[in-house]
């Protein structure tokens, strides 16, 4: 069965330090998202990706985020200097359409720990 | 704009008894509503979807979920939990122009044998 593949599974950063997060969609979706999940917290949505550029964002993500699809299969998450708020599990997700009523498939996540 | 409440944090029911988990959304548009699983150092796993067919909404692993417009509530439930079912478990709205998927804050579902 296809699935969203993310890498590393944990990462440890010094604060400042710039992180770039992996995902691996589904071949055929065409629509890409990250998901956060600080530590007892809700899942929160970061970013959609549809078509080379972004869709929408929310007010996390903010210019200390980017996110890009290097070579049409990767899909990645950069934090270009991390604060120690940033420590959260990150989720990949990609789906078929953009349509409200298509479910997203998810990654196993990233922990992402900034020390 | 919409939302999503889940009721409970953690639930503990013993093996082999039913299991609801409760869930209410606010929505301004018609919206699909998803139940996923995280299972300890996994991904979200989508158990069931309602997209405005069907009201009662099965899913995987002996789930089911009820829509009910006039509650606003798309509550969980399984008739006989297993040990296997013990996890995380998440409602989630999508609905309106900005499709955002908005998540719930989850529900520790613990099996006690």
């Amino acid at each position: 069965e296809p699935e969203v593949t993310q890498t590393p599974s944990h990462q440890v950063t010094q604060m400042g330090q710039e992180v770039i997060l992996r995902c691996v969609p589904i071949s055929n979706h065409l629509y890409f998202y990250w998901y956060r999940q600080i530590l007892g917290q809700k899942v929160e949505f970061l970013v959609s990706f549809y078509n080379n550029e972004i869709s929408e964002k929310s007010e996390i993500f903010d210019d200390q985020f980017s996110v890009e699809r290097p070579d049409g299969s990767n899909f990645t998450l950069k934090i270009r200097s991390t604060k120690l708020e940033d420590s959260a599990m990150y989720f990949c997700a990609s789906s078929l359409t953009g349509a409200t009523n298509t479910e997203a498939f998810f990654g196993q996540g990233t922990r992402l720990t900034v020390v | 704009a919409q939302s999503v409440t889940q009721l409970d944090s953690h639930v503990s029911v013993s093996e082999g008894t039913p299991v609801l988990l409760r869930c209410n959304y606010s929505s301004s548009y018609s919206p699909s509503l998803f139940w996923y699983v995280q299972h300890p150092n996994k991904g979200l796993q989508l158990l069931l979807k309602y997209t405005s067919a069907a009201t009662l909404v099965k899913g995987i692993n002996g789930f089911e979920a009820e829509f009910k417009k006039s509650e606003t509530s798309f509550h969980l439930t399984k008739p006989s939990a297993h040990m296997s079912d013990a996890a995380e478990y998440f409602c989630v709205v999508s609905a309106g122009r900005d499709d955002k998927i908005i998540f719930g804050k989850g529900t520790r579902l613990h099996i006690l044998p």
